[in-house]
C-alpha cells in the first residue's frame, strides 16, 4: 500500500499564480482533509471531505478550493496565491475515529 | 469548544533518560480518541500511540506510554530510554467524532535529545 501520496514536495509560486496540490489515498478511506502548518500554530484545517461529492470548510478555508470526485483523490486548489499562503501543507485520510494517515507534506513558498 | 493544549513548546532530555510531554484537552463528547504524532525533520507525520477514551488502561507501545487521566482531561506521553532518533516535534491530537472535521491538534512540543 502506498498510503497517502501527496505531490509536489516543494513548490515556489509567484503572487497571483494558481496551482493544485494533489492528494491520493489507496486505503478506501472515507475521510480526507487538508491542513496547513505554520510555526507555533500547529496544524490548522483548511477543508475536509467525508466522502465522494461531499466537502466542507475547516478553520482557514479562504483562498482555497477543494473537490472530491472520487474516494481516492482530494486535490487542493490555490486560486490566486498570496504570500500569506506560504506554509507547509498536509493531506490526511482516515476511517472514522481510527488512525489518521498523512501525506509527506508540501512546502509552498509564495514570492 | 474542543481544545488541545500542549504547554511545553520545547523540551530537552539526555540520551537514555526518560521524558514526559504534557497534553490537556477539553471536550464535551463522551466518545473520543487521543493520539500522539511525531514529526521529525523529514516532515513526515508518524503515529506514536493512541488511546481510546473508553479504555481505562493506559496505552503502551515499546518505549512510549501514556498517562491518561480522563477526569482531569490529561494525556501525557512518556518516552523511556530516549534515543537520538526521538528528537522531533510531537503533536497531541483529539479526535472527537467520525469526521476529519473533528480533529483538534495541539501546537506541538519540540523535543531535543542530547547525546
Amino acid at each position: 500500500n502506498a498510503g497517502v501520496t501527496q505531490t509536489p514536495k516543494f513548490q515556489v509560486l509567484k503572487t497571483g499564480q494558481s496551482m493544485t496540490l494533489q492528494c491520493a489515498q489507496d486505503m478506501n478511506h472515507e475521510y480526507m482533509s487538508w491542513y496547513r502548518q505554520d510555526p507555533g500554530m500547529g496544524l490548522r484545517l483548511i477543508h475536509y471531505s467525508v466522502g465522494a461529492g461531499i466537502t466542507d470548510q475547516g478553520e482557514v478555508p479562504n483562498g482555497y478550493n477543494v473537490s472530491r470526485s472520487t474516494t481516492e483523490d482530494f486535490p487542493l486548489r490555490l486560486l490566486s496565491a498570496a504570500p500569506s499562503q506560504t506554509s507547509v501543507y498536509f493531506c490526511a485520510s482516515s476511517i472514522g475515529q481510527g488512525d489518521t494517515f498523512f501525506g509527506q507534506g508540501t512546502r509552498l513558498t509564495v514570492v | 469548544a474542543q481544545t488541545v493544549t500542549q504547554s511545553q513548546p520545547e523540551m530537552s532530555v539526555q540520551e537514555a533518560e526518560t521524558v514526559t510531554l504534557s497534553c490537556t484537552y477539553d471536550t464535551s463528547e463522551s466518545d473520543y480518541y487521543l493520539f500522539w504524532y511525531k514529526q521529525p525533520p523529514s516532515r513526515q507525520m508518524i503515529l506514536v500511540i493512541r488511546q481510546e477514551a473508553y479504555k481505562q488502561q493506559n496505552a503502551t507501545e515499546n518505549r512510549f506510554s501514556v498517562n491518561f487521566q480522563k477526569a482531569a482531561k490529561s494525556f501525557s506521553l512518556k518516552i523511556s530510554d530516549s534515543q537520538l532518533g526521538d528528537a522531533a516535534m510531537y503533536f497531541c491530537l483529539l479526535n472527537y467524532g467520525g469526521s476529519q472535521g473533528n480533529l483538534i491538534f495541539g501546537k506541538g512540543t519540540k523535543l531535543s535529545v542530547k547525546p
